[in-house]
C-alpha cells in the first residue's frame, strides 16, 4: 500500500498565486485532515473531512478551501497565496470504524510551501 | 478549547540512557486519547505510542512507555535504552473520543542522543 500520498513535495509561489496541494490515500479511510506546521511549532488543523461530501473547518482555516468528492482524495486549495502561508503542510487519514485501528492517524510526507 | 503544552524545547540524553519528556493538556472532556508522535529530519510523522483515557494501565511499546496521570492531566513519555535513531522531534497530541480526526498538538521537544 502507498498509504497517504502528498504532491508536490516542494512548491514556491508568488504572493497572490493560487495552487492546490494534493492528498490521496488508498486505505479506504473515512476521515481525512489537513494540518500546517510552522517552524518550531506543532501541527495545527486547517480543515477536515469525515467522509465524501462532508468537510469542516479546523483551528486555522482562513485562506484555504477543501472539498471531498471521493473517499480517496482530499485536495487543499490556496486561492490567493500570502507569505503567512509559508509552512509545511501535512495530510492525514484514519478509519472511522474498526476498533483500535480507528485511533491511528496516518500522515503523508508533507509539502513544503514557500510564498514569496 | 483544548491545549497541549510541552515545556521542554530540547532534551539531551546519552546513548543507552533514559530520557523522559513532559506533556500536560487542558480539557473538559472525560473520554479522549493521547498520543506521542516522532518526527525525524525526514519530516514524516510516526506514531510512537497511544493511550486511552479510560484505561488506567500505562501504555508501553518496546522501549517507549508513558506515565499517564489523568487527574493531573499529565502524559509523559519515557524512552529507555536510548538509541541514535531516537533523535528527533517528539510531539504530544490529544484527541477527544468523539472527534475522530481532530488532533491538537503540543509545540514539540527535540531529543538529542549523544554517542
Amino acid at each position: 500500500n502507498a498509504g497517504v500520498t502528498q504532491t508536490p513535495k516542494f512548491q514556491v509561489l508568488k504572493t497572490g498565486q493560487s495552487m492546490t496541494l494534493q492528498c490521496a490515500q488508498d486505505m479506504n479511510h473515512e476521515y481525512m485532515s489537513w494540518y500546517r506546521q510552522d517552524p518550531g511549532m506543532g501541527l495545527r488543523l486547517i480543515h477536515y473531512s469525515v467522509g465524501a461530501g462532508i468537510t469542516d473547518q479546523g483551528e486555522v482555516p482562513n485562506g484555504y478551501n477543501v472539498s471531498r468528492s471521493t473517499t480517496e482524495d482530499f485536495p487543499l486549495r490556496l486561492l490567493s497565496a500570502a507569505p503567512s502561508q509559508t509552512s509545511v503542510y501535512f495530510c492525514a487519514s484514519s478509519y472511522h470504524r474498526g476498533g483500535e485501528a480507528k485511533n491511528i492517524q496516518y500522515f503523508g510526507a508533507g509539502t513544503r510551501l514557500s510564498v514569496l | 478549547a483544548q491545549t497541549v503544552t510541552q515545556s521542554q524545547p530540547e532534551m539531551s540524553v546519552q546513548e543507552a540512557e533514559t530520557v523522559t519528556l513532559s506533556c500536560t493538556y487542558d480539557t473538559s472532556e472525560s473520554d479522549y486519547y493521547l498520543f506521542w508522535y516522532k518526527q525525524p529530519p525526514s519530516r514524516q510523522m510516526i506514531l510512537v505510542i497511544r493511550q486511552e483515557a479510560y484505561k488506567q494501565q500505562n501504555a508501553t511499546e518496546n522501549r517507549f512507555s508513558v506515565n499517564f496521570q489523568k487527574a493531573a492531566k499529565s502524559f509523559s513519555l519515557k524512552i529507555s535504552d536510548s538509541q541514535l535513531g531516537d533523535a528527533a522531534m517528539y510531539f504530544c497530541a490529544y484527541r477527544p473520543k468523539a472527534a475522530g480526526n481532530k488532533l491538537t498538538f503540543g509545540g514539540g521537544t527535540r531529543v538529542l542522543v549523544k554517542p
